[in-house]
């Protein structure tokens, strides 16, 4: 069965710099999520998108920008990087259905380190 | 405010035994799902059972059994016959109707051979 997909799965950037992380969720799922995970920490929610419009925010910095495109993929934008955004982040899908959500799938996780 | 616990920060378990992960949770909606998920050292987060607040019975995916006790908000995984394969980081998450998880602060688990 297809699983979501992130990539890449392992970022190096230098601090300042820029990185773009792509998720592509299952077929026919309509929301997506993306998660952050500092080292030894719970996932924390960032944002999410369901039918290609937010649907929801966390604590997402300003920095970061996300958006989901017409092939439900959706994509990260992370500026002006900090060694605190060194983490593992997690993109994860699902089908709305009657206000619940099904098939809730986390992707591999991209783990970007920031230098 | 909605929140999960999970107040073993490690546990350790002989192989063949079984064990059981707490978790309690706390929301004021009354539909909700409870998650559970296993994170080994490589990172990626599997799926292990699901608990729907309507559900009447407990959860069960083979060796993952789901303890929900809807008047106490708690939704304990017990594995059964543990193996080494299953030491690991194991988070509890609770989704409240169309949303983001709220995840509990993880329970490292140990296998001992």
């Amino acid at each position: 069965a297809a699983g979501v997909i992130q990539s890449p799965r392992h970022l190096i950037k230098e601090k300042r710099e820029t990185a773009t992380l792509k998720c592509y969720p299952i077929p026919r799922h309509d929301t997506v999520y993306w998660y952050q995970q500092g080292p030894g920490q719970d996932p924390q929610f960032l944002i999410s998108f369901y039918e290609k419009m937010q649907s929801d925010k966390g604590s997402i910095p300003d920095r970061f920008s996300a958006q989901q495109f017409s092939d439900y993929h959706s994509e990260l934008n992370m500026s002006s990087l900090e060694l605190g955004d060194s983490a593992l982040y997690f993109c994860a899908s699902s089908r709305d259905s009657s206000g619940a959500n099904y098939g809730y799938t986390f992707g591999s996780g991209t783990r970007l380190t920031v230098v | 405010a909605q929140k999960i616990t999970q107040t073993q920060p490690g546990m350790f378990v002989q192989e063949k035994e079984a064990v059981t992960l707490d978790c309690t949770y706390d929301t004021s909606d009354p539909s909700y799902g409870l998650f559970w998920y296993k994170q080994p050292s490589s990172g990626e987060m599997i799926f292990l059972i699901y608990q729907g607040s309507y559900d009447q019975q407990n959860a069960t995916e083979g060796r993952y059994s789901l303890n929900f006790q809807k008047a106490r908000k708690s939704a304990n995984l017990v594995i059964s016959a543990s193996q080494l394969g299953d030491s690991a980081m194991y988070f509890c998450a609770m989704q409240v109707r169309r949303g983001k998880l709220i995840f509990g602060q993880g329970t490292e688990l140990s296998v001992k051979p």
